[in-house]
């Protein structure tokens, strides 16, 4: 089955440092691959995404490029904010079928916590 | 665009009544919406997945009868926790998906506290 895994956090770092947060996958086919981000006490946000192999997703300064070879899927920011203090949960999604796409498989979450 | 909300955000019931959420897509029309659990530190469990005019499908291990879905229309699902006990307590979070993409858009989520 498909699966997710993540770096273990939680992760601190200073204002202004950067940030790499690795993401591994497993899955058949060709998933779509997702990073979320969940501030404290919210729903999760769609923070970027990538579709196919080499696409590059980026958002809000985060980067994540969709590596078919290594199976991975590592967001990056070069100065990461204490604003940026959230967890962060890589996901993917395959196809259920034809066109219709399938449930989301989480990874378990990266605490990042960043200190002025 | 992409808004998912969800309602109420707090709830606290007493043991053995019912408690329902509702989770509306405010912008788009939402083919297939899902429902989560989330526990503290953890990552989201999905309960269940559901399509427009059609019944729920359930993962391995949640019971039915006692989380009640409900996709009437294609902005619209309901999650009605019955028969509520204190291990129910949780953080219920609902996504919903519309045509064409993978992605998934999330709802701000619902504290549930029984007493």
């Amino acid at each position: 089955g498909n699966s997710v895994t993540q770096m273990e956090g939680p992760v601190t770092l200073s204002e202004e440092a950067f940030l790499t947060i690795n993401c591994t996958y497993t899955a058949t086919g060709y998933p779509s691959l997702f990073w979320y981000v969940q501030y404290p006490g919210e729903g999760l946000q769609l923070l970027l995404k990538a579709t196919k192999a080499d696409d590059k997703g980026s958002n809000k300064g985060f980067e994540a490029t969709y590596r078919k070879e290594t199976t991975s899927f590592h967001l990056e920011k070069g100065s990461v904010q204490v604003s940026d203090s959230a967890v962060y949960f890589c996901a993917l999604s395959d196809k259920a079928g034809g066109t219709s796409y399938g449930k989301l498989t989480f990874g378990q979450g990266t605490i990042l916590t960043v200190h002025p | 665009g992409a808004v998912v909300s969800q309602h109420p955000s707090r709830v606290i019931c007493k043991s053995g009544t019912s408690v329902k959420i509702e989770c509306r897509s405010l912008d788009f029309q939402a083919t297939t919406m899902f429902w989560y659990r989330q526990f503290p530190k953890q990552s989201l469990m999905l309960m269940a997945t559901s399509n427009e005019g059609s019944k729920a499908t359930y993962e391995q291990g949640v019971e039915k009868d006692k989380f009640l879905i409900n996709h009437a229309s294609l902005t619209l699902s309901t999650l009605t926790v019955t028969s509520a006990h204190p291990e129910d307590s949780s953080f219920y979070i609902c996504s919903a998906r519309g045509i064409g993409g993978p992605e998934q858009y999330f709802g701000p989520g619902t504290r549930l506290t029984v007493t």
